[in-house]
Formats: C-alpha cells, structure tokens, sequence
C-alpha cells in the first residue's frame, strides 16, 4: 500500500528566502509522485510530478522537486520565496494500477511574509 | 488538459436533506473520482466513478450515503444523502486519462450542513 507522509504542517519563510517542503513516500511499486497546489476557495493545481523519468524535476512557477528513492524522498523547493506563492501544498503518490487514483499527504500550509 | 466544472460551488443545506453535486469535464476522459476534504484537512478518496457501471468505493464510504453516477465518459455526480453537520467539507471531482498523465481537479463544492 501506498502512503504519503509530509513534514510540518506549517512553513514560513520570509520573501526571497528558500522554500523547502518535505514529504516522504511508501510504496510497494515504482512510485508516480505530485506536487499540487491549493490556493484559498480553490482546487488543485498540479505543480510538477514524477513518473519514473529524470529524478529533478521542474514544475511551474519556479518550483522543482527531487526523487530520491535511497531516502524515499520527493522534497519541494523553489529558491526564491514570492508572496504570491503563499498556500496548501500537497503531496500526493500514485495507487499502483490506480490511474490517477491519488493518496495524499496532510498537507503544508505555506506562509510568506515581508 | 481537461477543464472540470463543478455545479453547486457551495451550497448550505439543512440536515436530513440530500445534495446531488455535478462534475462536468470537457474532453472524454478515462478515469473520474470523488474526494473529501474536510475542515483544515487533506483530500479523501471516497470513490471511483465507473463509466456505466456501479462505483467503486473506498473503505469507510458507502453507495446509501454517497451515491454515484457516471452516465458517459464527461460527466458524473455525487449525492450527499442525508446529510449531518459531519459532512461540511469541500468536494472535489477529479478527471484523467491514465497512467503517466496527471489528474486534474474541479473548483470544489463547499457544503455546509446546519
């Protein structure tokens, strides 16, 4: 079974500094991976995913992700924090043979402040 | 990409009643699910939508209190059947075409149950 764990529910970074966002997967199979995104009364956007090509991935807005398998690792990073990036992100793997059938992380919250 | 439309955005509704959500995509699309996301929590699969055919839920969801319809490959609804305080939470409608693609997600409907 597929599981996601992401560190800190809470991160805050003050604008321009870098933003790391931790999570660690579980899985029995190759893993697909995702990033996603939610902003205030909104859904999901997709930031970036992993599906077993390069291991750095980018994604949109400036963010990029690392696969680690060693570490079971899919941390998220951007090096320059804008106010604008303040939001939920998510973690999210792949169920095997689940096509788009998702398994989400808890979620950070992302502050960004002056 | 494939674009999901969700009818109601949000809605209040009285307890006992039922809320039937509608999830529009404009493409064909393989897969469809339904999530949960309540109060200051992650997503929650509660089910698969299957094409013309009975959905496939997850454990701690039933067909009585959620269920489901997929008449054709664009679109699909959810009924909240009657409904507690206990199932305030957004719902959200997911789309995709398989593996290696990424699922994307509808503007989610906010119900609050009173």
């Amino acid at each position: 079974a597929q599981s996601v764990t992401q560190l800190g529910s809470h991160v805050s970074v003050s604008e321009g500094a870098l933003v790391l966002l931790r999570c660690n997967y579980s899985s029995s199979v190759p893993p697909y991976l995702f990033w996603y995104v939610q902003y205030p009364n909104q859904g999901l956007q997709l930031l970036l995913k992993y599906t077993s090509a390069a291991t750095l991935v980018k994604g949109i807005n400036g963010f990029e992700a690392e696969f680690k398998k060693s570490e079971t690792s899919f941390h998220l990073t951007k090096p320059s924090a804008h106010m604008s990036d303040a939001a939920e992100y998510f973690c999210a793997v792949s169920v095997s043979g689940g096509y788009n059938k998702l398994i989400f992380g808890a979620g950070t919250r992302l502050a960004v402040h002056p | 990409s494939a674009v999901i439309s969700q009818k109601p955005s949000r809605d209040i509704c009285q307890r006992g009643t039922s809320l039937t959500i509608q999830c529009q995509v404009d493409s064909q699309v393989t897969m469809m699910f339904w999530y949960r996301q309540q109060p200051g929590q992650s997503l929650t699969l509660i089910a698969t939508a299957n094409q013309g055919s009975e959905a496939t839920y997850e454990s701690g969801f039933v067909i009585d209190k959620f269920p489901i319809s997929r008449p054709n490959l664009t679109f699909s609804t959810l009924t909240v059947s009657n409904m507690s305080p206990e199932d305030s939470s957004i719902y959200l409608c997911s789309a995709g075409q398989g593996v290696n693609t990424e699922a994307f997600f509808g503007q989610g409907t906010r119900l609050t149950v009173v």
